[in-house]
């Protein structure tokens, strides 16, 4: 069964960090884009973060820029979001997603919440 | 990047069409064929329901349907059933491997 199971998630205070993984299962995990998609409580989705199929190239989105790093390891079939300097505006379900023409394979997400 | 325009609501009765808008600029929508939607029931994670703008992924059925005009992308569930009622989120490619949704429109069956 193809599958994406994150963990990670968490209460932490603000300026605190965190590391999101998502484990990968049922399919070439080193052949596909992975992202990080994030969706407050209450709110819609928003666009985080990606890498390439071979963890050479990342890009983010502008809110997370210079304080969140994705990366991958294609041995151990796992993504990773290291998370610092987090912010309350950061509390949301974080879900990691293989993209094939969409987002076509979703985790079920890990709750992160940065409150002191 | 700002996010793609939906309604914040539709609704329908069983049996009949619906269709959600998602409106955004030359960069994102109007650039690219890459328009994606989504399905989302409370709780749970998004179930792709179409991509490259008008793809069907095989276990969606042949009533989730979209198109795109200039900016503005549209699905139309046809044949409302109880099932769809959910909140649709649309998604477009945005350049430079950037990636934008939509605010999210909740469909309601009547």
């Amino acid at each position: 069964e193809v599958q994406l199971v994150e963990s990670g998630g968490g209460l932490v205070q603000p300026g605190g960090s965190l590391r999101l993984s998502c484990a990968a299962s049922g399919f070439t995990f080193s052949s596909y884009w992975m992202h990080w998609v994030r969706q407050a409580p209450g709110k819609g989705l928003v666009w985080v973060s990606r890498v390439n199929s071979d963890g050479s190239i990342t890009n983010y989105a502008d809110s997370v820029k210079g304080r969140f790093t994705i990366s991958r390891d294609n041995a151990k079939n796992t993504l990773y979001l290291q998370m610092n300097s987090l912010r309350a505006e950061d509390t949301a379900v974080y879900y990691c997603a293989r993209t094939s023409g969409g987002f076509d394979i979703w985790g079920q997400g890990t709750m992160v919440t940065v409150s002191s | 990047q700002s996010a793609l325009t939906q309604p914040r609501s539709v609704s329908g009765s069983p049996g009949q069409s619906v269709t959600i808008s998602c409106t955004g600029t030359s960069s994102d929508v109007g650039g690219y064929d890459y328009v994606s939607w989504y399905q989302q029931h409370p709780g749970k994670a998004p179930k792709l329901m179409i991509y490259d703008v008008t793809k069907r992924p095989s276990g969606v059925p042949d009533r989730f349907s979209a198109s795109k005009s200039g900016n503005t992308a549209s699905l139309t569930i046809s044949g409302l059933q109880a099932e769809d009622e959910a909140d649709y989120y649309c998604c477009s490619y945005a350049g430079s491997y950037d990636w934008v949704f939509g605010g999210g429109t909740k469909l309601t069956v009547l």
